[in-house]
């Protein structure tokens, strides 16, 4: 079945320190690729998404682009900020039925000022 | 806009009792909603996938008859453990779909429900 692979957290940053976080994905078909962030005590809310290969999703001043040939998704920023701390989800759904979530891990990211 | 609550946002009970969560989507018609169960520090598990007016498709290996899903109405479904026991206790998150075909999938989600029973 589809499933997705993320970074194995904690990752620890300085403010401004660039960012990359790793998601791969097993697909059978042509999914639709999100990432979302989970702030503590907050429920998910999407950061960004990306429906075909090579569409680029951004916010916020994060990135992650869809790339078919490596089944990949990395979340990207290029100076994060405290507020930034939070838990990144990357996640799949089917292009057409039900359109389940499938998620990975999580990563947990803290910034330290 | 988007934005969907659950009820409560936490909850206590004893082992035996049936336990109800509520999830609605305040501004937009949720044709489809989901339910999630969070274990700490681990990932969301799809537990079922509700659909107004019929019956939930649950996921392998989550018992029907212990996760009982109602989504009467296009802005409301409940989750319902019923017998609770200590080993039921997490974090149980809604999500929701909104009607509109341009955004058919993207979900919105609910703050969870965090549930103890002792």
């Amino acid at each position: 079945g589809d499933s997705v692979t993320q970074m194995e957290g904690p990752v620890t940053l300085s403010e401004e320190a660039c960012l990359t976080i790793n998601c791969t994905y097993t697909a059978t078909g042509y999914p639709s690729l999100f990432w979302y962030v989970q702030y503590p005590g907050e429920g998910l809310q999407l950061l960004l998404k990306a429906t075909k290969a090579d569409d680029k999703g951004s916010n916020k001043g994060f990135e992650a682009t869809y790339r078919k040939e490596t089944t990949s998704f990395h979340l990207e920023k290029g100076s994060v900020q405290v507020s930034d701390s939070a838990v990144y989800f990357c996640a799949l759904s089917e292009f057409q039925g039900a359109q389940k979530l499938v998620f990975g891990q999580g990563t947990r990211l803290t910034i330290n000022p | 806009g988007a934005v969907v609550s659950q009820h409560p946002s936490w909850v206590i009970c004893k082992s035996g009792t049936s336990v109800k969560i509520e999830c609605r989507s305040l501004d937009f018609q949720a044709t489809t909603m989901f339910w999630y169960r969070q274990f700490p520090k681990q990932s969301l598990m799809l537990m079922a996938t509700s659909n107004e007016g019929s019956k939930a498709t649950y996921e392998q290996g989550v018992e029907k008859d212990k996760f009982l899903i109602n989504h009467a109405s296009l802005t409301l479904s409940t989750l319902t453990v019923t017998s609770a026991h200590p080993e039921d206790s997490s974090f149980y998150i809604c999500s929701a779909r909104d009607g509109n075909r341009e955004v058919t999938d993207t979900q919105y989600f609910g703050p969870g429900t965090r549930l103890t029973v002792l």
